[in-house]
């Protein structure tokens, strides 16, 4: 069974463009969740979809940043315009659980992005 | 609000021997379960072990074995005969129980495992 696969897995662009990082999560997990790297510093999360709904969105950074995951299969998460700050490892994990439980959630590999 | 310590930016370790990577964290959960990913410089990140706070024996699996001790916030992860494929970033991470709980990462230990 194929795991989580993000796309793209490396980005570079300038400050003020869009880019957009795809997430397929495993087949059949409906928690999806984005988590962010920035060089040196912890993992943090960003968001969490439960099929196609926001679970919980109190990590994105601020409104430049826009996730989606229309019928609840891959997600999107678009960064427009791109700040230097926005530089680091996008991660996103899904799982398939039940409220309360401890499911492991499955990482993807990562998107490493940079903005110039 | 919960929070991951991991207090050692990098680790060597000879081949062979064993190794332990501290985390302490902090929450205000009664419940909470905590974990220990491992990232190569491939990038992805591999769930090692789990230890659920109710649990009580140590949680092991393999030569990873999670060394937790409630009353000090600790859950170090110790990994028995180093091998060179175990060169890695190590993340410690929590979260806690009831509802759909995000998972609260530290900042990681870099375990350079030497020949």
């Amino acid at each position: 069974e194929a795991g989580v696969t993000q796309f793209p897995s490396h980005s570079v662009i300038e400050k003020g463009q869009t880019v957009t990082l795809r997430c397929d999560p495993i087949s059949g997990h409906d928690n999806l969740y984005w988590y962010r790297r920035v060089m040196g510093k912890e993992i943090k999360f960003l968001l969490h979809f439960v099929k196609e709904s926001k679970q919980d969105e109190s990590g994105m950074p601020n409104n430049r940043f826009l996730a989606e995951r229309t019928g609840g299969t891959y997600s999107t998460l678009k960064v427009q315009p791109a700040e230097l700050e926005d530089s680091g490892v996008y991660f996103c994990a899904s799982s398939q659980e039940e409220r309360g439980s401890y499911n492991e959630q499955f990482f993807g590999p990562g998107t490493r992005l940079t903005v110039l | 609000a919960q929070k991951i310590t991991q207090t050692q930016p990098g680790m060597f370790v000879q081949e062979k021997e064993a190794v332990t990577l501290d985390c302490t964290y902090d929450t205000s959960d009664p419940s909470y379960g905590l974990f220990w990913y491992k990232q190569p410089s491939s990038g992805e990140m591999i769930f090692l072990i789990y230890q659920g706070s109710y649990d009580q024996q140590n949680a092991t699996e393999g030569r990873y074995s999670l060394n937790f001790q409630k009353a000090r916030k600790s859950a170090n992860l110790v990994i028995s005969a180093s091998q060179l494929g175990d060169s890695a970033m190590y993340f410690c991470a929590m979260r806690g129980r009831g509802g759909y709980q995000k998972v609260t990462f530290g900042t990681g230990t870099k375990l350079q495992v030497i020949p």
